[in-house]
């Protein structure tokens, strides 16, 4: 059964890079025809995708976040990380990581992990 | 750009009673269409991909149907374990979800 941990830190001062690895087990990063993403949900609202990575490096940001986002994968340690620079308080929110089948639909999630950005 | 809507925001259904929930498109996405289920503190979870397809291990009460822009969930006698957010989302570009649909107890 493919499981999916979110880890880093879960409080971030304003203007600084949030920082989280996905640790993947169960399965491996390098299969093929997979993305790996990354969504957040703001306390008490819905659902954004933040952008996805494949095992080759290849990856896609949203166009909202794409100049603050960087998306990484360490195959040799099986998991993907994700970069959010000049962070503000509306970058508070819940982050999962998520498999989906190429671009597809996430059908594993991790548990997620709350990150407060305060001074 | 693409924007999804989804209603009623809020439901109120009676445990065994049918639910329906819409989700709409503001253009064409094909049958490139999910629903989850979030309960609170709870990840999202995959209910029905391809519009219509029911992901592994989901009960058969939960059904999805339409194309284009116009998308139903059905869920046909609502069980306790039921009552939560419900989450459309299209993937023929770039992921994107609604804002969301409470089911919650009458």
């Amino acid at each position: 059964q493919l499981q999916l941990q979110e880890s880093g830190s879960g409080l971030v001062k304003p203007s600084q890079t949030l920082s989280l690895t996905c640790a993947v087990s169960g399965g491996s990063i390098s299969s093929g025809g997979y993305s790996w993403s990354w969504i957040r949900q703001p306390p008490g609202k819905g659902l954004e995708w933040i952008g996805y990575i494949y095992h080759s490096g290849s990856t896609y940001y949203n166009p909202s976040l794409k100049s603050r986002l960087t998306i990484s994968v360490d195959r040799s340690k099986n998991q993907f990380s994700l970069k959010l620079s000049s962070v503000t308080a509306a970058d508070t929110a819940v982050y999962y990581c998520a498999r989906a089948p190429f671009e597809y639909y996430f059908d594993y999630w991790g548990q997620g992990t709350l990150v407060t950005v305060s001074s | 750009e693409i924007v999804m809507t989804q209603s009623p925001a809020t439901l109120s259904v009676s445990p065994g009673e049918r639910a329906t929930l819409s989700c709409r498109a503001s253009q064409s996405v094909s049958s490139n269409l999910a629903w989850y289920q979030q309960k609170p503190g709870q990840a999202p979870r995959l209910l029905i991909y391809g519009a219509s397809t029911r992901a592994t291990g989901i009960p058969a009460r939960f059904s999805g149907s339409g194309s284009g822009t116009e998308f139903t969930l059905t869920i046909s006698s609502l069980q306790s374990e039921d009552f939560a957010v419900y989450y459309c989302q299209q993937y023929n570009n770039w992921p994107l979800f609604g804002p969301g649909t409470k089911v919650d107890i009458k």
